[in-house]
């Protein structure tokens, strides 16, 4: 099976622009994760997709931090406006519905805000 | 909140030898201890991992031990090669609960 796929790969954007990041997950896996590394420190929690709606959104930073998952396909990560700190990988998860672990990374998005 | 804390940041080791990374965590009710391998420009892979109500888990060369009473695991990658140079993530959580509170990753490199 295909796996999870992030694009961009790589973006670097100015300061105050706006940036998404977009996220396919495995065909048929209901949940979806968005986590992040900042600057080589832990990876942290995002946000959580049940299918189309957010299970759960407490680690999103704030509110310049948009994420959708259109009819519970593809899930996109807005950032808008970018920020400094906002600098950092972006990974994207998913599972099978009723798997809480082993999820399947995608690459992630490495995004340089300069 | 749960936090973990992960040692070394960085891990050098001759092709052959033996390779220990340990974790520590704060919350005792965590019950889930999961490690990630992350290739360079791949995203984090499951290579292991263990529950509380266990305290060593192998799979070929990598074994986990779990100390609850200490409340750290430790990751052992036994006779090294160098497909095994990767950053290494430990994590930790309630079986309940999805969220993993990760720690801040090992860059492990094998030396030829």
């Amino acid at each position: 099976e295909a796996g999870v796929t992030q694009f961009p790969s790589h973006s670097v954007i100015e300061k105050g622009q706006t940036v998404t990041l977009r996220c396919d997950p495995i065909s048929g896996h209901d949940n979806l994760y968005w986590y992040r590394r900042v600057m080589g420190k832990e990876i942290k929690f995002l946000l959580h997709f049940v299918k189309e709606s957010k299970q759960d959104e407490s680690g999103m930073p704030n509110n310049r931090f948009l994420a959708e998952r259109t009819g519970g396909t593809y899930s996109t990560l807005k950032v808008q406006p970018a920020e400094l700190e906002d600098s950092g990988v972006y990974f994207c998860a998913s599972s099978h519905p009723g798997q809480t672990y082993g999820y399947t990374f995608g690459s992630g998005t490495r995004l340089t805000v300069v | 909140g749960e936090n973990v804390e992960q040692h070394p940041s960085t891990l050098s080791v001759q092709e052959g030898d033996s390779a220990v990374i340990k974790c520590t965590y704060s919350d005792s009710a965590s019950n889930y201890f999961p490690w990630y391998k992350q290739e360079l420009g791949k995203g984090p892979q499951l290579i292991i991992d263990i529950r509380s109500n266990v305290g060593e888990k192998k799979d070929q060369r990598i074994a986990v031990t779990l100390n609850k009473t200490a409340k750290h695991f430790s990751l052992h990658i036994t006779e090294t090669q160098p497909e095994d140079s990767a950053v290494y993530f430990c994590a930790a959580s309630m079986w309940s609960n999805y969220q993993l509170i990760w720690g801040a990753g090992t860059k492990l490199i094998i030396k030829p």
